[in-house]
């Protein structure tokens, strides 16, 4: 069965302290791996896209690298604004399965 | 641009009655999803549409729940009737290109079922 696993569930962050969120994944046929951030009372937004182990995507503080197993998502130097729920999700499985695979996310919360 | 938006933005109803969700995507996009979040749990798929066609339908919870795209534009997801465990909060996302997993959430639908 697909399982995506999301860790830790929250993290609380000095300003500046670097740190990296990990997604594991067991799924047949990984068609991307995707990281989304979500901030309370809204919906996800996208980060980013990763076909392939190897694969590393940066956006700001933020980069994002998948390996076979599992995918990382390291903050460097952390401000209070990037406070928020960051959420993995998988598309796998057959062409026509669009849908996105969604881990449980981590909660992180960056101190001034 | 406009985003996806989601009406209502909260809905508290008993059991046994009827509500009705609303998701504008975002102009042009072809492809309309369904997510669901249950307290304490992950966002889950509940449905695909690509313009008014169901694509994927593989994660509607049963046959309470109903979901319309009349003319390739808004969708409707009509619970009917509601029970305790349909509580959640419900995303609509849109995208552009099918297989593309770079999708465009609305800021989701609250409901609440007592």
């Amino acid at each position: 069965e697909d399982q995506v696993t999301q860790s830790p569930e929250a993290l609380r962050l000095q300003e500046g302290e670097s740190s990296s969120l990990n997604c594991s994944y067991t799924v047949s046929g990984l068609r991307g791996l995707f990281w989304y951030r979500q901030d309370p009372g809204k919906g996800p937004e996208f980060l980013f896209t990763l076909y392939s182990a190897g694969e590393e995507k940066e956006k700001e503080r933020l980069k994002a690298t998948l390996t076979k197993k599992e995918s990382f998502l390291h903050i460097t130097a952390p401000k209070p604004e990037d406070s928020a729920t960051y959420l993995c999700a998988v598309q796998a499985g057959q062409t026509g399965a669009n849908n996105l695979f969604f881990g449980t996310g981590t909660r992180l919360t960056v101190i001034p | 641009e406009a985003g996806v938006t989601q009406f209502p933005s909260h809905s508290v109803i008993e059991k046994g009655q009827t509500v009705t969700l609303r998701c504008d995507p975002i102009s042009g996009h072809d492809n309309l999803y369904w997510y669901r979040r249950v307290m304490g749990k992950e966002i889950k798929f509940l449905l695909h549409f690509v313009k008014e066609s169901k694509q994927d339908e593989s994660g509607m919870p049963n046959n309470r729940f109903l979901a319309e795209r009349t003319g390739g534009t808004y969708s409707t997801l009509k619970v009917q009737p509601a029970e305790l465990e349909d509580s959640g909060v419900y995303f609509c996302a849109s995208s552009q290109g099918t297989g593309t997993g770079k999708q465009f959430f609305g800021p989701g639908t609250r409901l609440t079922v007592l």
